[in-house]
């Protein structure tokens, strides 16, 4: 059974770092791409960023890139974002998804963590 | 940036068909995708590369696509579908993953 499991999540001051991590498992981590996609208390979903299977190759939404590093482990089978000079609006529950079909010729998402909310606040 | 559009709600009485439109200048090159999310629920993909349905989706769920805009028809709507409904795509690049803004459907 294909998991992913988030965590690292909680408040944090504006200005402040926090790093998420998505266990994975149920399946071979080191051959599918793979995404973070945040949602705000009652808004919609929006893509954050994604990693090739190798980790060799990333992209980032504009309203992250410069702050959020993704990066992953494949002998771990682990997953990671790195939030540097957070703001209020990064608030969001942020999920974990794996890429339909292993590489990112198609984007989409065919399974989902259950998410972890960081709240940036003073 | 790149924008996908959705109505914000939808209404529809148990039984009917409820469609759901997505529209965004990309769409002619870049498959549509759906998601279903219910309340505290992660989402789960209903509808991938325009029309196909994943295992396990009912067959009420269908995708069409058409120009600039993509549609999810949900036949026989049942009381279990209520939900927020997002579609999703890339830009024309392939580079960057977007989503609607999100449809509520009411089943009332």
């Amino acid at each position: 059974e294909v998991q992913l499991v988030e965590s690292g999540g909680g408040l944090v001051q504006p200005g402040g770092s926090l790093r998420l991590s998505c266990a994975a498992s149920g399946f071979t981590f080191s051959s599918y791409w793979m995404h973070w996609v945040r949602q705000a208390p009652g808004k919609g979903l929006v893509w954050v960023s994604r990693i090739n299977s190798a980790g060799s190759s990333t992209t980032y939404a504009d309203s992250v890139k410069g702050r959020f590093t993704i990066s992953r482990d494949n002998a771990k089978n682990t997953l990671y974002l790195q939030m540097n000079s957070l703001r209020a609006e990064d608030t969001a529950v942020y999920y974990c998804a794996r890429n339909t079909g292993g590489d990112g010729t198609y984007p989409n998402f065919d399974y989902w963590g259950q998410g972890t909310l960081v709240t940036v606040s003073s | 940036s790149y924008e996908l559009t959705q109505p914000p709600s939808v209404s529809v009485s148990p039984g009917q068909t409820a469609r759901i439109t997505c529209s965004g200048d990309a769409l002619p090159k870049q498959y549509a995708y759906w998601y279903q999310q219910k309340p505290g629920q992660a989402p789960v993909l209903v509808i991938y590369k325009d029309t196909e349905r994943p295992s396990g989706i009912p067959e009420r769920f269908s995708g069409s696509s058409s120009g600039t805009t993509v549609t999810l028809t949900i036949s026989g709507v049942q009381a279990e579908d209520e939900a927020d409904y997002y579609c999703q795509s890339a830009d024309s690049s392939g580079s960057y993953v977007v989503f609607g803004g999100g449809t509520k459907l009411t089943v009332l």
